[in-house]
């Protein structure tokens, strides 16, 4: 059964403190991993997505990393800021199933002052 | 680009009658668009995929006759939560696929739905 774990389930940390989200999965054949951020009563917004063969990517503060062999993946906020305050997702779609995506449950991050 | 909306963003309704809520593909064409119900401290749970002029496909579980979808045209694809009742109640989110990027979802604000 494919599934996504994430830890940890909540995480508060000091604005400017860095952070990192854990994602692992077992969604097999793998084709590719999202991270999503999720703000209160919104809809998920896609923060990077990652290939079998990428090992990182970044986006701003936001650097995702991806290890196909052990089935990890983590999410790093750097310098956190009062608007990272969301939920993050780990999302990963097997191959041929471009349409249907295994959801982690998410870790719900607060920054505070 | 990839923007999809959603309305309404927020509704409230008395037990018992219908709510429709509609997903739009604001500057792309989505063949396939996804419905999403979503609990308090969850994540979201795939209730069914449309598709364009075709029947929508229901995860086991969720009951076809009470959430009617009806996936008209490219952008616009409608959830209806037919005789609501509070158990209902939910953040309901959609997500239409992008064939230009290898039908990655862009996923929706949501709708929160309250039945009263």
């Amino acid at each position: 059964k494919n599934q996504v774990e994430q830890s940890p389930q909540s995480l508060i940390i000091l604005e400017g403190k860095n952070c990192t989200l854990q994602c692992n999965y077992t969604v097999s054949p793998f084709s590719n991993l999202r991270w999503y951020k999720q703000d209160t009563g919104r809809g998920p917004v896609s923060l990077t997505i990652m290939t079998f063969s990428e090992n990182t990517k970044s986006n701003g503060r936001y650097t995702a990393t991806l290890d196909a062999d052990t089935k990890q993946s983590s999410l790093h906020i750097t310098a956190s800021q009062l608007s990272d305050s969301a939920s993050y997702i780990c999302v990963v779609s097997a191959t041929g199933t471009a349409s249907k995506l295994t959801f982690g449950t998410g870790t719900r991050l607060q920054v505070t002052l | 680009g990839a923007v999809v909306s959603q309305h309404p963003s927020r509704v409230i309704c008395k037990s018992g009658t219908s709510v429709k809520i509609e997903c739009r593909s604001l500057d792309f064409q989505a063949t396939t668009m996804f419905w999403y119900r979503q609990f308090p401290k969850k994540s979201l749970m795939l209730m069914a995929t449309s598709n364009e002029g075709s029947k929508a496909t229901y995860e086991q579980g969720v009951e076809k006759d009470k959430f009617l979808i009806n996936h008209a045209s490219l952008t616009l694809s409608t959830l209806t939560v037919t005789s609501a009742h509070p158990e209902d109640s939910s953040f309901y989110i959609c997500s239409a696929a992008m064939p230009s990027v290898g039908n990655e979802q862009f996923f929706g604000p949501g709708t929160r739905l309250t039945v009263l």
